[in-house]
């Protein structure tokens, strides 16, 4: 069974500042999507950005990029300029490409922007 | 267009009462999922339908737990002799469920269960 997780029960960074959140994971299949998600007080699950195994290129999407290192089992986020409406609870995400469709989450990381 | 919709919003219940759960998820996905999130912690899995069949049930926790979809549509989770372990919020999510594609889910508000 694939598991994730997430080292950093808690972060908190400058307005402005750039932060890096860590996840890593265990699995045997070679092909699977890592995924992001944030989650404010609203409870709404919101997807920040995703990452097709297959795929070298690290994904980007304007301030959020990952940094997908596939041997090390590891998938982290970098949030660049923090805003602070970027403050939320952060949880990584792993799916199977074939088969079972679930998400595998990680037990999140409360990111704190200080103003 | 309209999102995933959960309902009630909240609901507090007394150990040993019966409750259901609803999810509304987007018109035209045929995927559907259930997740239970404890305070403080990360999503859990609970089951997986596919148009109104549920291929992978393996999460739900103990046969107190069940839950049925109408065709393509509405869901419900119901919990039969409620635990105060069961107090979490549930959250509901959808997909267009086209497996071995990159689809993506909706997540529904959550229900926030609190037993007494």
């Amino acid at each position: 069974a694939q598991t994730v997780t997430q080292s950093q029960p808690e972060m908190s960074v400058q307005e402005a500042e750039t932060v890096t959140l860590s996840c890593t994971y265990d699995t045997s299949e070679s092909d699977y999507y890592l995924f992001w998600y944030k989650q404010p007080p609203s409870r709404q699950m919101i997807l920040v950005i995703r990452q097709e195994a297959y795929k070298q290129q690290n994904a980007t999407e304007n301030r959020f990029s990952v940094n997908f290192q596939k041997a090390a089992k590891s998938f982290s986020l970098k949030i660049s300029d923090s805003q602070l409406g970027d403050a939320a609870m952060y949880f990584c995400a792993y799916r199977s490409v074939q088969g079972a469709q679930k998400l595998v989450f990680g037990q999140g990381t409360r990111l704190t922007i200080n103003p | 267009g309209a999102g995933v919709s959960q309902s009630p919003s909240n609901k507090v219940t007394e150990k040993g009462k019966d409750v259901e759960l609803r999810c509304d998820p987007i018109s035209g996905h045929t995927a559907l999922y259930w997740y239970r999130q404890r305070l403080g912690q990360g999503l859990e899995f609970l089951i997986y339908f596919q148009g109104n069949s549920a291929p992978d049930k393996s999460g739900l926790p103990s046969d107190r737990f069940s839950a049925e979809r109408t065709g393509e549509s509405v869901s419900t989770l119901t919990i039969q002799r409620t635990q105060q372990e069961d107090s979490a919020v549930y959250l509901c999510a959808s997909s267009l469920g086209y497996s071995g594609s990159f689809n993506e889910q909706y997540f529904g508000p959550g229900t926030r269960l609190t037993v007494t």
